[in-house]
C-alpha cells in the first residue's frame, strides 16, 4: 500500500495567517493526490484533486501543488471557517489511502 | 445534486454482520464515470478506504478487509451496500458511502454521506 503522510499533525494559526500542510507519498504518485477538509462532526469534503485542480466553489485562497512524493496544500490567508482537519489521499492505485489528517487550530 | 444518505443499525454483535445501505439520489447510480464506495473512520485518525462497486457489480475491496466484505449494488433502488461479517470491536467507527468520479481513469471522492456510526458491542 502506499503510505501517506503528513505534516504537522497539527499546528496553531490565527485569521490572515499564510498556512502550509504537506504530505509525503512513500513512493511516486505522480500528481494523483487530493485534500479534503473536515469539521468536526461532518463527513470531509473535496477541496483539489490531482494536486492542483479546484472543486467548484472552493474559495481561491486555497491552492495544491506537487508531483512525484511531495505534495502541499496552501491557504492563502486563513479565513475563520477554514479551522478543521485537512487530509491528503493518493490515487495512484488502490487500495486508496489518506494521511493522517493535519488539524488547524486558532 | 447527488447526495447520498447511509442507513442501517448502529449497533451490532461482535461476530456479526454490518449491514449498511447508500440511496443515491439527484443522480442516477448507472454510470460509468463513477465508483460507489464505503470509506470508515475512527475519531481521529485518517479515513479508511474499505471498496468499491461500479454500477454493472464489479468490485475492488482493500485487501485488508477482503475477506470479510461483500457489496452489492441495486440500480432500480439507486443503491449500493456493505456486508462486513465476523466483526470485532475493531470494526467500530463512522462509515460513509462516497462516490468516486472518475476521469482519464484517475479518481477523487465527492460527495460524501453525512455518515453513520456503527458500534461493534454485547
Amino acid at each position: 500500500d502506499i503510505q501517506m503522510t503528513q505534516s504537522p499533525s497539527s499546528l496553531s494559526a490565527s485569521v490572515g495567517d499564510r498556512v502550509t500542510i504537506t504530505c509525503r507519498a512513500s513512493q511516486s504518485i505522480r500528481t494523483f493526490v487530493n485534500w479534503y477538509q473536515q469539521k468536526p462532526g461532518k463527513a470531509p469534503q473535496l477541496l483539489i484533486y490531482l494536486a492542483s485542480n479546484f472543486q467548484s466553489g472552493v474559495p481561491s485562497r486555497f491552492s495544491g501543488s506537487g508531483s512525484g512524493t511531495d505534495f502541499t496544500l496552501t491557504i492563502s490567508s486563513l479565513q475563520p471557517e477554514d479551522f478543521a482537519t485537512y487530509f491528503c489521499q493518493q490515487a495512484l492505485s488502490p487500495p486508496w489511502t489518506f494521511g493522517q489528517g493535519t488539524k488547524i487550530e486558532i | 445534486q447527488v447526495q447520498l444518505q447511509e442507513s442501517g443499525p448502529g449497533l451490532v454483535k461482535p461476530s456479526q454482520t454490518l449491514s449498511l445501505t447508500c440511496t443515491v439520489s439527484g443522480g442516477a447510480i448507472s454510470s460509468a464515470d463513477y465508483s460507489w464506495n464505503w470509506i470508515r473512520q475512527y475519531p481521529g485518525k485518517g479515513p479508511e478506504w474499505i471498496g468499491y462497486i461500479y454500477f454493472r457489480g464489479t468490485t475492488y475491496y482493500n485487501p485488508s478487509l477482503e475477506s470479510r466484505v461483500v457489496m452489492s449494488v441495486d440500480t432500480s433502488k439507486n443503491q449500493f451496500s456493505l456486508n462486513l461479517n465476523s466483526v470485532t470491536a475493531a470494526d467500530t467507527a463512522m462509515y460513509y458511502c462516497v462516490r468516486e468520479v472518475r476521469s482519464s481513469a484517475r479518481g477523487w471522492f465527492d460527495p460524501w454521506g453525512q455518515g453513520t456510526l456503527v458500534v461493534v458491542s454485547s
